[in-house]
């Protein structure tokens, strides 16, 4: 059975940072491409960051970028998520989710599978 | 970067009823589009991929139609269980949008 579970989240300063982690098992971690989306009380999904299987591809959102930094450690099976600089508009639960080419042989990829979340509170 | 915007933003059904939500890209995305279903309180979970496909144990009556920048989702009778909220997301490119969403309540 797949499961991502996220950890880290909780209560930061404006300007402070925190990092989140995920626990992937029960599946390749080492094969799969991974992403961390986001979610702010009571809006939509904003997707954040992703992470090529080994780690040399790296992509943001714009409104992340130069703050947040997305890495991986395949040996752990885990997933991690750096914020620095953090902005109350980072409020959110961030969610751990598996970017998988859900056939085999199809390009076409989709978030397949994800943790129940851990919510992230910047505030003063 | 692609839009994604979801039409109605909200709608009320009774079970039994067929109901539809669309997706509009702002670009041709072919077929790289897939609904997610969030329930309150709890992560989304992939309802359908490569706009018409049903991933193991989504229930039949969800199907999924469109391409190019055109998409919809249909619930062929609503049932109790599927309210919630429902996202569009496409997967042509990054950064990988969603839509607003689509609040289902039952009637």
């Amino acid at each position: 059975e797949v499961q991502l579970v996220e950890s880290g989240g909780g209560l930061v300063q404006p300007g402070g940072s925190l990092r989140l982690s995920c626990a992937a098992s029960g599946f390749t971690f080492s094969t799969s491409w991974m992403t961390w989306v986001r979610q702010a009380p009571g809006k939509g999904l904003e997707w954040v960051a992703d992470i090529k299987q080994d780690g040399s591809e790296e992509y943001y959102v714009d409104s992340v970028k130069g703050r947040f930094t997305i890495s991986r450690d395949n040996a752990k099976n885990s997933l991690y998520l750096q914020m620095n600089s953090l902005r109350a508009e980072d409020t959110a639960v961030y969610y751990c989710v598996r970017d998988s080419r859900v056939e085999k042989l199809s390009p076409i990829k989709a978030f397949d599978y994800w943790g129940p979340g851990t919510l992230v509170t910047v505030s003063s | 970067d692609i839009q994604m915007t979801q039409s109605p933003s909200s709608l009320s059904a009774s079970v039994g009823d067929r109901v539809s939500i669309s997706c509009r890209a702002s670009q041709i995305i072919t077929k790289y589009l897939n609904w997610y279903q969030q329930k309150p309180g709890k992560a989304p979970r992939l309802l359908i991929y490569a706009a018409s496909s049903l991933p193991s144990g989504v229930p039949s009556r969800f199907s999924g139609s469109g391409s190019g920048t055109d998409f919809t989702l249909t619930i062929s009778s609503l049932q109790p269980e599927d309210f919630g909220t429902y996202y569009c997301q496409q997967s042509y490119t990054t950064p990988r949008t969603f839509g607003q969403g689509t609040k289902v309540e039952i009637k």
